[in-house]
Parts: C-alpha cells; structure tokens; sequence
C-alpha cells in the first residue's frame, strides 16, 4: 500500500524559471493538501483540493502560484517566476475524506532557488 | 484562532516514559487536538487524535484536561526512534491544519 508521493525529492530552479511539484495521494484518497515549511518552522498550509475542485486556497500566495488536482494524474503545486523566497520543503498530505480525519504526509519537495 | 503552546524541546532517556504537554486555553467546542510528529527530512507522521475523552493506539496515549484547555501525549516507552519534533494541532475548520513550532524531543541512550 503506497503511501503520498512527491517528486521530485530535490529541485533547484534559478530565479524567473517555473517550478512544478507533483503529488500522488495514497490509494483511495481524493483529498489533497500543500503545505510550505520554512527551515527551522512548522508547516504553513497552503490549499486544499478535492478531485477537479479547489476548497480552500486561503494560504496560498496570492500571485505566482497555483494548484490543481485533476481527475486522472497527480496533484500539481506551480510556481511561476520563482524568487529566493520560494526555497523552502513543501510537503503534500492526502486523506480519505474530509474533516478530522488524519492526513497522510509525503516526504516533501526540497526546492531551492539560486 | 485558537493556538496551541508547547515547549521548545524535551528530553528523555530511552525505554523511560514521556509526557508532552499542549497548552490550548482557547480552544472552541468543536476543535479536535491532532498530535502529528516529524523526523528528520521527512514529512509529518500522524500520531493521534482526539476530542473529549482519553485516546490510546498503539503509538502513544493522548490525555485530555477536563476543561480541554491543555492535553498530554504520552510516550510509554522511549526508543532512539521516537526523537523527533512533535506538534499539537487544533483542527480549527475541518481541513486546515495550523503547525506551531512543536517540542523537539531528544532520546538519550
């Protein structure tokens, strides 16, 4: 039983180039969520997608970034013209359904940015 | 927002037990306390979760103050693996998760 999976693992983009994060959620599961975990912070949430459907994007940067979830293939996290402050983990988590239930994490994208 | 307050860090001594506290005195009656735990270059790991009453499963036990203001997980029995940062998160809507900065435990042989 697969768990979340990200790749890639490590990325390095320069500054201006488009950065693409990819995210297959566990076996049955169709709720996706993306955090940002500056070094040494706690996860930030970003958003959270439901098959084709964006819930909650109330932490995601307001330019430059975006995410879907499309009905077949992984979960995307795009960022477009990334700047030095994009270097961060951003980790994915998936559940089977929403509300409290627990959320199963990736190990995160490393993306650094030159 | 309801916020959780935990300490910096921790430490114990392998196969002794470990008692984390969370402080949450503003918690709402229908957020959940989720515990989720994070080694090294990994992402988080679910711990355990609950509402009201004392929760065990086979990773850890979860107490739960009577007023819900503070919660203590408990690690019966420390290994060399269970050094980690632990976080204690309150589901304030249904799927937003807020991570603090956690208590870093450290495990002495």
């Amino acid at each position: 039983n697969a768990g979340v999976m990200q790749n890639p693992r490590h990325l390095v983009r320069r500054r201006g180039q488009e950065a693409r994060l990819r995210c297959s959620p566990m076996k049955g599961h169709s709720h996706v969520y993306w955090y940002r975990q500056l070094p040494e912070e706690g996860l930030k949430f970003m958003v959270y997608l439901q098959k084709e459907n964006i819930i909650d994007e109330s932490g995601m940067p307001k330019e430059r970034f975006s995410a879907e979830f499309p009905k077949e293939g992984p979960s995307i996290l795009r960022i477009q013209q990334v700047v030095r402050g994009d270097s961060a983990a951003y980790f994915c988590a998936s559940s089977q359904t929403g509300g409290p239930q627990p959320q199963h994490f990736g190990d995160g994208t490393r993306l650094s940015i030159l | 927002d309801a916020k959780t307050t935990q300490p910096n860090s921790m430490e114990s001594n392998e196969e002794e037990p470990v008692h984390l506290p969370c402080n949450h005195s503003t918690i709402s009656g229908t957020d959940y306390i989720h515990w989720y735990r994070q080694l090294p270059s990994q992402g988080p790991e679910y711990v355990i979760h609950g509402l009201t009453s004392n929760v065990n499963n086979r990773m850890a036990s979860l107490a739960i103050a009577e007023d819900r203001k503070s919660s203590t997980l408990i690690l019966h029995r420390a290994t060399l693996r269970d050094a980690a940062v632990y976080y204690c998160i309150l589901r304030e809507r249904n799927n937003d998760m807020r991570f603090g900065a956690g208590t870093r435990l450290t495990v002495k042989p």
